[in-house]
């Protein structure tokens, strides 16, 4: 496609259930982020892929996230047993790595609401 | 400390005049800075970048740099309702190839 897709756009589950947030970056980028934004505030750094480098983990709110990025394309982000304050919009990026000027292109997020 | 801070806002500034965002960073190994606007309800887009001290015009944008003090600022020329956001500063390490890193926001209303 043309630009970043998320799937599902919408996600409403319950307490302690595990769900799966899907992100299909820019064909040829090599880079991937996942962000979490809840409502009204700024994007919260949760973890960064690049190439074939080991991911860059360190914004991961605890062991209850984990996230794989298949074949350096799509990557999957996993919360499991899901906690109310794990709600917020989960947004995704890519960007084509160039020196100083690293344009992320951000997809449409999806909304995670926890009940 | 955050790594990225600026106000939360909201900044109001009549239609017409200059609207000015700020934004410091904690790690002096960062190197490339980001504006991203983002409206209600979508996602962030890339509205500026700078890596030198001093300043980058582009259109009624310019952005200002100062690595000593760590501190970026966006200025807004001629502001008009349709500048009316939430803009967003972000830091990166290093040239490339690693973390992006975002404050949380200034909001700003135009108003007519």
């Amino acid at each position: 496609g043309a630009g970043v897709s998320q799937s599902p756009s919408n996600k409403v589950t319950e307490k302690g259930k595990d769900v799966e947030l899907r992100c299909d970056p820019i064909s040829g980028h090599t880079a991937l982020y996942w962000y979490r934004q809840s409502l009204g505030q700024g994007l919260e750094f949760l973890i960064y892929f690049q190439g074939n480098s080991a991911p860059d983990k360190s914004g991961l709110p605890s062991d209850r996230f984990s996230a794989e990025r298949t074949g350096g394309s799509v990557s999957t982000l996993t919360i499991q047993r899901t906690q109310q304050e794990d709600s917020a919009v989960y947004l995704c990026a890519s960007s084509l790595v160039q020196s100083t000027n690293e344009k992320l292109f951000f997809g449409s997020g999806t909304q995670l609401s926890v009940l | 400390q955050k790594e990225v801070e600026q106000n939360s806002g909201p900044l109001s500034v009549p239609e017409g005049a200059i609207a000015s965002l700020n934004c410091t960073y904690s790690d002096r190994g960062s190197q490339s800075f980001f504006w991203y606007r983002q409206y209600s309800g979508k996602s962030p887009e890339l509205i500026m970048f700078i890596y030198s001290n001093g300043d980058k015009e582009d259109g009624r944008f310019t952005a200002q740099l100062n690595k000593a003090s760590q501190y970026v600022s966006l200025l807004i020329r001629d502001s008009q309702p349709s500048d009316s956001a939430t803009y967003l500063c972000a830091a990166q390490k290093g040239s490339s190839a690693s973390k992006i890193i975002f404050g949380s926001g200034t909001r700003l209303s135009i108003r007519p």
